[in-house]
């Protein structure tokens, strides 16, 4: 299976902050990656799709990029709303795969 | 689009459990399906998926020849059957669909989620 690792694993940052969250594949999966924004006790929502698409209604401070093994998730400034776990998502292979999780903090 | 799962509940080792999961807003038969599972305080793990007609099924290692996977398109329904349960398959079980656009030639990411059905494995 294609492992996915992101870092870090947790991250305190302040309303404002510019905050970025780093994906890395073990092995190259093209641009076939998603991004997902997960509150306590509820359900991950989809955030980007092909690496760096933006989901209907996904405000326009979050962006995604990278290709390969590389990809980055940016929330150009930190809301309220955006204290969660992101997780990554590879959807190369049958065997899909995620990330362990990302949870930004309130510094 | 609303998925809406059932089913959950406290089993014992080696018990059986089917999860089911209503679909509605969107066209069923025309979708990929998956079931993903979260154990309580971990990260989220992909557990199985079905094509449109149920022609083609995929599971995760960690459940194959234990779980099942099925749908009826009559009834907008999804369902996974797990038998011989383990306490490692302890987890929030969540019934997502596939999404439309940009996929891979094998697979796609989730564009909407159920809010999930809780299953406990313990004696």
């Amino acid at each position: 299976d294609i492992q996915m690792t992101q870092s870090p694993s947790t991250l305190s940052a302040s309303v404002g902050d510019r905050v970025t969250i780093t994906c890395r594949a073990s092995q190259s999966i093209s641009t076939w990656l998603a991004w997902y924004q997960q509150k306590p006790g509820k359900a991950p929502k989809l955030l980007i799709y092909k690496a760096s698409s933006l989901e209907g209604g996904v405000p326009s401070r979050f962006s995604g990029s990278g290709s390969g093994t590389e990809f980055t998730l940016t929330i150009s400034s930190l809301q309220p709303d955006d204290f969660a776990t992101y997780y990554c998502h590879q959807y190369n292979s049958y065997s899909r795969t995620f990330g362990q999780g990302t949870k930004v903090g309130i510094k | 689009v609303q998925l809406v799962e059932s089913g959950g509940d406290l089993v014992q080792p080696g018990g059986s459990l089917r999860l089911s999961c209503a679909a509605s807003g969107f066209t069923f038969s025309s979708s990929w399906m998956t079931w993903v599972r979260q154990a309580p305080g971990k990260g989220l793990e992909w557990v199985a998926n079905i094509n449109q007609d149920g022609s083609e099924k995929y599971f995760a290692d960690s459940v194959k020849g234990r779980f099942t996977i099925s749908r009826d398109n009559a009834k907008n329904s999804l369902y996974l059957q797990m038998n011989s349960l383990r306490a490692e398959d302890t987890a929030v079980y969540y019934c997502t669909r596939d999404g439309r656009r940009d996929c891979s030639s094998t697979s796609c990411y989730f564009d909407f989620w159920g809010q999930g059905t809780r299953v406990t494995v313990s004696s």
